[in-house]
């Protein structure tokens, strides 16, 4: 199986702060990775998908990048809503396979 | 507008079946372009891939290889919805399950989630 880790684990932040969580395959996966965020009792929600695709009704400040190995999701201004834990997944080969999660918490 | 909502019990006793249910609206559980996800998500094991099944011309399912000698999915579409068991359960397998349709490489709509406790 392909193996995800994101960093960092957690990160406190402030409401306007420019936010980037990293998420790194165990081998390359193209392009075929995507973002969820995740509220506390809620199901995870997509926001970027094939790496760098927004999800319809995601806000633009979120934005991602990367292929092969190396990804990153970054939130341009954080907003209070944005506070939530964040995990990556790999499509690219079965089984799909989840990031451990960031949790963003306010500072 | 994609919804699903998951029904079945919250509490499993050790070595009986886990049931779960995954009813479809605004969609086709037969639909030729997606498939229909169980994930779980536990504190040991984070969010991990159960299985899935979809149609394409006939039916396939896919099964995580730890699982694969417990876990059965199926459709049913009479009702327009999916179903989960998970046999033999032990406390390892208390989790919250989510199921949800991955409409490509991605899960775009997920249930609300049902938190199954595995104890005597």
């Amino acid at each position: 199986d392909i193996q995800m880790t994101q960093s960092p684990s957690s990160l406190s932040a402030s409401v306007g702060d420019r936010v980037t969580i990293t998420c790194r395959a165990s081998q390359s996966i193209s392009s075929y990775l995507n973002w969820y965020q995740q509220k506390p009792g809620k199901a995870p929600k997509l926001l970027i998908y094939v790496a760098s695709s927004l999800q319809s009704g995601v806000p633009s400040r979120f934005s991602g990048s990367g292929s092969g190995t190396d990804f990153t999701l970054t939130i341009s201004s954080l907003q209070p809503e944005d506070f939530a834990t964040y995990y990556c997944q790999q499509s690219y080969s079965a089984p799909p396979t989840f990031g451990q999660g960031t949790k963003v918490e306010i500072k | 507008q994609v919804q699903l909502q998951q029904s079945g019990p919250g509490l499993v006793k050790p070595s009986q079946t886990l049931s779960l249910t995954c009813a479809i609206s605004g969609d086709s559980v037969s639909s030729n372009s997606v498939a229909w996800n169980w994930i779980r998500q536990s504190p040991s094991r984070g969010l991990e891939w159960l299985g899935r099944t979809y149609y394409r011309s006939k039916w396939y399912n896919d099964y995580a290889v730890s699982l694969k000698s417990r876990i059965t999915i199926n459709p049913d579409t009479s009702k327009n919805q999916f179903s989960l068991q998970l046999n033999s359960v032990t406390p390892e397998d208390t989790a919250v399950y989510y199921c949800a349709r991955d409409r490509r490489f991605e899960n775009d709509y997920w249930g609300q989630g049902t938190l199954v406790t595995v104890s005597s």
